[in-house]
Order: structure tokens, then sequence, then C-alpha cells
């Protein structure tokens, strides 16, 4: 079965230090993984994917994810944080079928 | 920047009611799924739509919930018979056949 993990429901930082939010999956074939950024009331935002080549991906405001297959991660990461930065994060997974598997989600909060 | 929209914003009904949950893909995309978010609980696909038919659908997608495409712009999902598990918010999303999912703002389902 398709699934993906966030072990962290929420991750505490301060500002300007870099920060991690995790992720693993468990998913057959190879993997398409994304991150997904909620702010209150909004909908999902796209941040960056992973679909093949370089396992450092650079996506939105800054942030990068880092694809390991033989730690079956894919974390997301951004080297000095913002207080904007609070939110919460979803990673999602899709092997090519079309839907998305979503992890719990992470909430992020940045301390000023 | 093109974005999906979903109207309404809160929609409250009574057990037994039929609902619409309008949405409007971003113009040039070509497949569109609904997913949907339980209070505290994780983002949950619930159907996908290609060249005007379901190419995917969840356990949780049973008789009671339909999708239709009655134009070239709104994405319609229906749910004939509400219940109360069925409070939750439920998001819109598009794609033009990439990778990446966009999402609405959501509709906030509350069945009494």
């Amino acid at each position: 079965a398709q699934s993906v993990a966030q072990p962290e429901d929420q991750v505490n930082v301060a500002e300007g230090n870099p920060l991690t939010v995790k992720c693993t999956y468990s998913v057959s074939g190879n993997p398409y993984l994304f991150w997904y950024v909620q702010y209150p009331n909004r909908g999902l935002q796209f941040l960056l994917k992973y679909i093949t080549g370089d396992n450092l991906v650079k996506g939105s405001y800054g942030f990068e994810a880092e694809f390991n297959k033989s730690q079956t991660s894919f974390h997301l990461k951004k080297p000095s944080a913002l207080v904007s930065d609070s939110a919460l994060y979803f990673c999602a997974g899709d092997t090519g079928f079309q839907k998305l598997v979503f992890g719990t989600g992470t909430r992020l909060l940045v301390s000023p | 920047e093109p974005e999906v929209t979903q109207t309404p914003s809160h929609q409250v009904t009574q057990m037994g009611q039929e609902v619409i949950l309008r949405c409007v893909p971003i113009s040039n995309h070509l497949y569109f799924y609904w997913y949907r978010q339980i209070l505290g609980q994780k983002v949950e696909f619930l159907v996908s739509f290609y060249n005007n038919e379901i190419s995917e659908k969840s356990e949780i997608f049973d008789d009671q919930f339909s999708v239709e495409r009655p134009d070239g712009s709104n994405f319609t999902l229906k749910i004939r018979s509400t219940k109360l598990e069925d409070s939750a918010m439920y998001f819109c999303a598009s794609k033009e056949g990439g990778y990446e999912q966009y999402f609405g703002p959501g509709t906030r389902l509350t069945v009494t």
C-alpha cells in the first residue's frame, strides 16, 4: 500500500535558524513526491516536487527538499526560517496513478 | 497567477439534504480531483476526472457521491444525502498534464 509518513506533529524553530520537516514514503515503483503548505483559511499551495534526477530539489520561498532513496525519505529544508513560514506542511506521494497520498501534516512554528 | 476557485467557502446543511460543491479549475487544465480533510485528519483522495469521465475513485466515493463537469469551466461534487460524517473540508484540485496538482481554498461542509 502506498503511504507517506510525517513523524512530527509540530516543529519549532527560531527565526534565522535552519529548519527541517521530515517525510518518509512507502510507495511502489518510482515515487513522485511533493511538498504542499497550508496557511490558515487557505488551500494547499504547491512548494516543490521530486520526479527524477537530482536528489536535491529547490522550490518556492527558498525551500528545498532532499530525496534519499536508501532511507525512503524526502525531508523539507530551509537554511534560514522566517516567522512567515509558520504554517501546516504536507508531504504527498503519487506513483503515477494520479491520486496523491498525503501525510498527516506537520505544523511549523517559527518564533521571532 | 491563475488559481483554482471554490464556492461556497462554507456550507451548512441538514443531514439527508443534497449539497453541490462547486469548483472552477485553472482554465487550461485537463485533470480534475476532489479531496477531503476531516478535521484533524489527513487529506484523503476522493475522485479523479479526465476526459469527461471518472478515472479513479476511492472507497469513500460511494453511490452518494457524483462529479460532473457541466460546462467548460465548472467541476462539481454532489453529495445526494449528506451524513454527519461527511462534515469535512473539501478541496478541488486540477493539473495541466504534468505532475503537480493545484488546489483550491476548500469548502467547509458542516452537516447538522
